[in-house]
């Protein structure tokens, strides 16, 4: 079966580490990826795509993404992180015309 | 207003009730989807509309559920005789063909 995978439920990191999400997808084909970001009683927000081409993606606020075919992994990455990032991040992935989303890493922020 | 709007923001309702839930995708957005969000989960896909297509109904949860879209722009999400279980979050995005998905703030519905 199709399916996105966000192995981490919860995160903790500390303001000016770096961080990184993890996102494994399973497909015949490579789909296509997104990062969304939902902070508290807000709506999701796009953060990033991939379709094709350059493996390595640059998003809004300062995270990156890296496509990796071999591990069939989409993984999130910031290298320092502000407080203001603390939200949840979803993982998704367009294959035809049916988004498939990750259940969600919650990343908490502390001083 | 060039983002996705959905309302009510907040709908509280008793069980048993009919909800209609509403949305406004971006101009010009050919495809529609509604998700159910519950509480501390991720998004529950319920429905799709592409085009003049018929829709893809596979995600709804149960014929309480019904959507439709008018002249391929507004839609509206109902839900029947509710029961506490709908208690969620229900988000639409829309999206231009199947690509990047927009999403709009949700509709928060609370059954008592």
């Amino acid at each position: 079966a199709q399916s996105v995978t966000q192995p981490d439920i919860h995160i903790t990191v500390s303001e000016g580490a770096s961080l990184e999400l993890r996102c494994n997808y399973s497909y015949g084909a490579t789909p296509y990826l997104f990062w969304y970001v939902q902070s508290p009683g807000q709506g999701l927000q796009l953060l990033l795509k991939y379709f094709s081409g350059d493996t390595l993606v640059q998003g809004i606020k300062g995270f990156e993404a890296e496509f990796k075919r071999s591990q069939s992994s989409f993984n999130l990455r910031k290298p320092s992180v502000h407080w203001s990032d603390a939200a949840e991040y979803f993982c998704a992935a367009l294959t035809g015309n049916q988004f498939y989303f990750g259940t969600g890493t919650s990343l908490t922020v502390i001083p | 207003g060039a983002g996705v709007s959905q309302s009510p923001s907040n709908k509280v309702t008793e069980k048993g009730k009919d909800v209609e839930l509403r949305c406004d995708p971006i101009s010009g957005h050919t495809a529609l989807y509604w998700y159910r969000q519950s509480l501390g989960q991720g998004l529950e896909f319920l429905i799709y509309f592409q085009g003049n297509s018929a829709p893809d109904k596979s995600g709804l949860p149960s014929d309480r559920f019904s959507a439709e879209r008018t002249g391929g722009s507004v839609s509206t999400l109902t839900i029947q005789r509710t029961q506490q279980e709908d208690s969620a979050v229900y988000l639409c995005a829309s999206s231009l063909l199947e690509s990047t998905q927009y999403f709009g703030p949700g509709t928060r519905l609370t059954v008592l």
